[in-house]
This record gives C-alpha cells, sequence and structure tokens, in this order.
C-alpha cells in the first residue's frame, strides 16, 4: 500500500523557520495536503494542491514541492504553531492517504 | 454559518452495533463529498472513506484497510451523513471525524472542514 514518509519530530526555538518534510512515490503525479492539529481538536488544512494557503492561515505557513518530496516551511515560528501536522495524498486507485505525523516543539 | 456537526461519544461493548451521524449545514450539502477519518488514542489520522450524497446518485471510495469494515451512508433529506459499524471490536475504539472532502484538480482528495470528532469506546 501507498505510504507516506514524515519525520516524527521537528524541534526550532521561537522566531525560527521549521521545515517538515513528506516523501512519496506518488507526490510528483498528485498534490498534497498539509493539516495543522492541536491537542485535543480536530485537524485544520493549512495548505493546499502543494502550496496554496487557505483563508485565515498566518503568510508564514507556506509549501513547496520538489520530485518524491514535498516540504511545510512555517517561517518565523510562533509558540502556538505547536502541533502535530499530517501530509495528505492520493494514490493511484483514488483513495487518500495521510502521512504518519510529525509534533512539532517549539523550544 | 458553514460547519459539520457530529454526535456524541458513545460506549459500546464488542459485538454492538454502531452508526454515528454528521450533519453539514450552512453549504450545499448535495454539492460536496463528505468522508470520514479515524485517530485511534495517541495514534495518526487514517482515511476510511468518501461519499458523495447528490441529487441524483450517490457515489462511494473506500480505503481497502476500511472496505467491508464499516459503512458509509448519508441522508440528503436532513444533510447528514453516517458511519456504521456492523459488530463493534475493541480495536475499533479511536476518534472519528467527519469532514468535506474536496478533488484538487487530479481526482486527488483533501478536507477543507471538519467535525469535532466521535469518540467511540469499545469496551467489555
Amino acid at each position: 500500500s501507498y505510504e507516506l514518509t514524515q519525520p516524527p519530530s521537528v524541534s526550532v526555538s521561537p522566531g525560527q523557520t521549521a521545515r517538515i518534510t513528506c516523501s512519496g512515490d506518488e507526490l510528483p503525479k498528485q498534490y498534497a495536503y498539509w493539516y495543522q492539529q492541536k491537542p485535543g481538536q480536530a485537524p485544520v488544512l493549512v495548505i493546499y494542491k502543494d502550496s496554496e494557503r487557505p483563508s485565515g492561515i498566518p503568510e508564514r505557513f507556506s509549501g513547496s514541492s520538489s520530485g518524491t518530496t514535498v516540504t511545510l516551511t512555517i517561517s518565523g515560528v510562533q509558540a502556538e504553531d505547536e502541533a502535530d501536522y499530517y501530509c495528505q495524498s492520493t494514490d493511484s486507485s483514488g483513495t487518500g492517504v495521510f502521512g504518519g505525523g510529525t509534533k512539532l516543539t517549539v523550544l | 454559518e458553514v460547519q459539520l456537526v457530529q454526535s456524541g461519544a458513545e460506549v459500546k461493548k464488542p459485538g454492538e452495533s454502531l452508526k454515528i451521524s454528521c450533519k453539514g449545514s450552512g453549504y450545499s450539502f448535495t454539492n460536496y463529498w463528505i468522508g470520514w477519518v479515524r485517530q485511534m488514542p495517541g495514534k495518526g489520522l487514517e482515511w476510511m472513506g468518501v461519499i458523495y450524497p447528490g441529487d441524483s446518485d450517490t457515489r462511494y471510495t473506500y480505503s481497502p484497510s476500511f472496505q467491508g469494515q464499516v459503512t458509509i451512508s448519508a441522508d440528503k433529506s436532513i444533510s447528514t451523513a453516517y458511519l456504521q459499524w456492523s459488530s463493534l471490536k475493541a480495536s475499533d475504539t479511536a476518534m472519528h471525524y467527519c469532514a468535506r472532502a474536496r478533488q484538487g484538480g487530479n481526482a486527488d482528495w483533501y478536507f477543507d472542514l471538519w467535525g469535532r470528532g466521535t469518540l467511540v469506546t469499545v469496551s467489555s
């Protein structure tokens, strides 16, 4: 079955830049999406179609794609950005799939 | 307000059946797919499946991992989607989220609006 691979954890200090990667063989052919999930809350879409930002999402969130890897970048990280982040895409059979998630810790 | 409102937490015994709900409001329910996502305790998100409760037809896509394990349905007349189990197992204990599903233009899926989740606990 298709897998998206994320690092389990990323740590940054406030004001620095956090980069969270997601790798998958189908990513050159399918868009990637990113969700933020804070403890006890439902996920929130923060990036769609690799690099588009939904309304209401701060400009410090951005996305990029290169080959089989997509990257979520958070510039000028704030304490409120501490959360789990999940990438999501679609496999060749048309079924959605999530990455394992990355816990972002703001030191 | 555009929102998805899910039914309340459930506690069930193994072998029992269960149907949880997700009511859409503030948008045209029959114009969008609705999906379900599982999150087991302390674990990540899992894509279960989606349903299109269209005016003229209903369509489904299930993840192979959940095909045959759950049933997704919808009642257009009350803008509500459902997730159903016929015989629960302890391993079904999880938070279940419904979410409005969109397609990004390449037959790919994403979720742009989420419910708050329904916690299902299965224990003897």
